[in-house]
């Protein structure tokens, strides 16, 4: 399977600890996003990388939550001190920029809870 | 703000008779739209997208799109439902600058259920 791999598929933890997802794009796609789905809405934009840089962060992403791509490829998502408002499915989605596409691969998602 | 609306939580369609899915948006100039559908326990499915040119775009499993830019509106249509439509979908808009083409701001979704 060539798409967009997150892991793990579910977390939970409880409150004040740390969690770290991963996610690996497709493999040739420069851009990296993040984003988090809550039950009944539609995915928000947390942040998105070009090759390794960190290029737009949302307000959403408050100082608890840091995302890095070391090496242009996968990407990590880690919150600290875990609070039960940071339940949700944290999507993340690929694509290549600069060839006249613009749509966005999505992996499956981790689901967190926090207890 | 810039924003995206789908007025309907849920769509019920009888198997064989078409499908609408109504999708407008509130984004200064020109944006790209897209629709994607969410099947239970997988990940968010790119179905169709417009970006310049007809207005009817055509997309993944029969389904199309109808651009209306004096209603700022983004339709998604099929001609005869099948059962296995039914999932959630989601109306989605990539606002200018489109020269950086980042943030998608989706909709709330529609879940679409094609009863037999």
């Amino acid at each position: 399977d060539t798409g967009v791999s997150q892991d793990p598929r579910h977390k939970i933890t409880k409150r004040g600890q740390n969690v770290t997802f991963r996610c690996d794009p497709i493999s040739e796609h420069n851009r990296l996003y993040w984003y988090r789905q809550t039950l009944g809405q539609g995915p928000e934009f947390l942040t998105y990388f070009q090759n390794e840089a960190q290029l737009e962060k949302s307000r959403l992403l408050s100082d608890r939550f840091s995302a890095e791509r070391p090496k242009g490829s996968f990407s990590t998502l880690e919150i600290q001190r875990t609070e039960q408002g940071d339940s949700a499915m944290y999507l993340c989605a690929s694509s290549l920029v600069g060839q006249g596409s613009h749509e966005q691969y999505f992996g499956p998602g981790t689901r967190l809870t926090v207890t | 703000a810039q924003s995206v609306a789908q007025p309907e939580d849920q769509v019920n369609v009888a198997e064989g008779n078409p499908l609408t899915v109504k999708c407008t948006y509130s984004v200064s100039g020109n944006p790209y739209l897209f629709w994607y559908v969410q099947y239970p326990n997988r990940g968010l499915q790119f179905l169709l997208k417009y970006i310049t040119g007809d207005n009817l775009v055509k997309g993944s499993y029969g389904f199309e799109a109808e651009f209306n830019k004096s209603q700022t509106s983004f339709h998604l249509k099929k001609p005869s439902a099948l059962v296995s439509d039914s999932a959630l979908y989601f109306c989605a808009v990539i606002p200018p600058p489109l020269v950086s083409a980042s943030r998608i701001i989706f909709g709330s979704g529609t879940r679409l259920s094609i009863r037999p």
